[in-house]
């Protein structure tokens, strides 16, 4: 299967700042990644989908002016959670196609 | 009503036991099934394809009715590394993975 990193693995931050996550597919060009929200004990939601070169396509109920999406290259997407509130917290999950989808380690945000 | 549907458990089993765990699903225009696992505070892992015919690993039996539109998982000889939450996913094609919320396995000695 596909490699998928992401950085951090975890983040602390104060409420307001900025978090930027970043979802690398190590061993192929991906043209499309997807970014998941999971909060504890719930299913992972999609939150959009990331295409390389154009603008994401975002899940109903997500605001996109608060979460950033970049696919600048064919192995790189970022997510930015845009001044972020506790309300954010959770673990974000980036994945990529390759016949199912592979998922990277996740990133856990804790907003204070 | 959810798009996928799974009861949460927990379910408790001893070594050596039999479980199976049951999804149900609510767009009969959905192609392709998947069981992974999730480890606590880790990503999901592909644990294996589900097929109309029926596909069996090892330990592990999955089964797709499409006429039902339900998924099973079967795992025999319950080890304590199958400890895990069981996530049933459905996707229409490449993007649009739905999950269910998972089902909580503890296999204890």
């Amino acid at each position: 299967g596909a490699v998928v990193s992401q950085h951090p693995s975890w983040v602390i931050c104060k409420s307001g700042t900025s978090v930027k996550i970043e979802c690398r597919s190590l061993d192929f060009q991906a043209t499309t990644m997807f970014w998941y929200r999971q909060f504890p004990k719930q299913s992972l939601m999609l939150m959009a989908t990331s295409n390389e070169g154009s603008k994401a396509t975002y899940e109903q109920g997500v605001e996109k002016d608060k979460f950033l999406i970049n696919h600048a290259s064919l192995t790189l997407s970022t997510l930015t959670v845009t001044s972020a509130h506790p309300e954010d917290s959770s673990f974000y999950i980036c994945s990529t196609w390759g016949g199912t989808q592979y998922f990277g380690p996740g990133t856990r945000l804790t907003v204070l | 009503r959810k798009e996928v549907e799974q009861d949460p458990g927990p379910f408790n089993v001893p070594e050596g036991a039999t479980v199976a765990f049951n999804c149900t699903y609510s767009n009969s225009a959905s192609q392709s099934f998947f069981w992974y696992r999730q480890d606590c505070r880790k990503e999901p892992k592909l644990l294996m394809s589900v097929y109309s015919s029926g596909n069996e690993d090892g330990r592990f039996t999955a089964q797709l009715n499409r006429a039902s539109q339900y998924i099973s998982l079967l795992i025999r000889d319950s080890k304590l590394s199958d400890s895990a939450t069981y996530l049933c996913v459905v996707t229409g094609g490449r993007s649009k993975m739905r999950f269910g919320a998972g089902t909580r396995l503890t296999v204890k000695p």
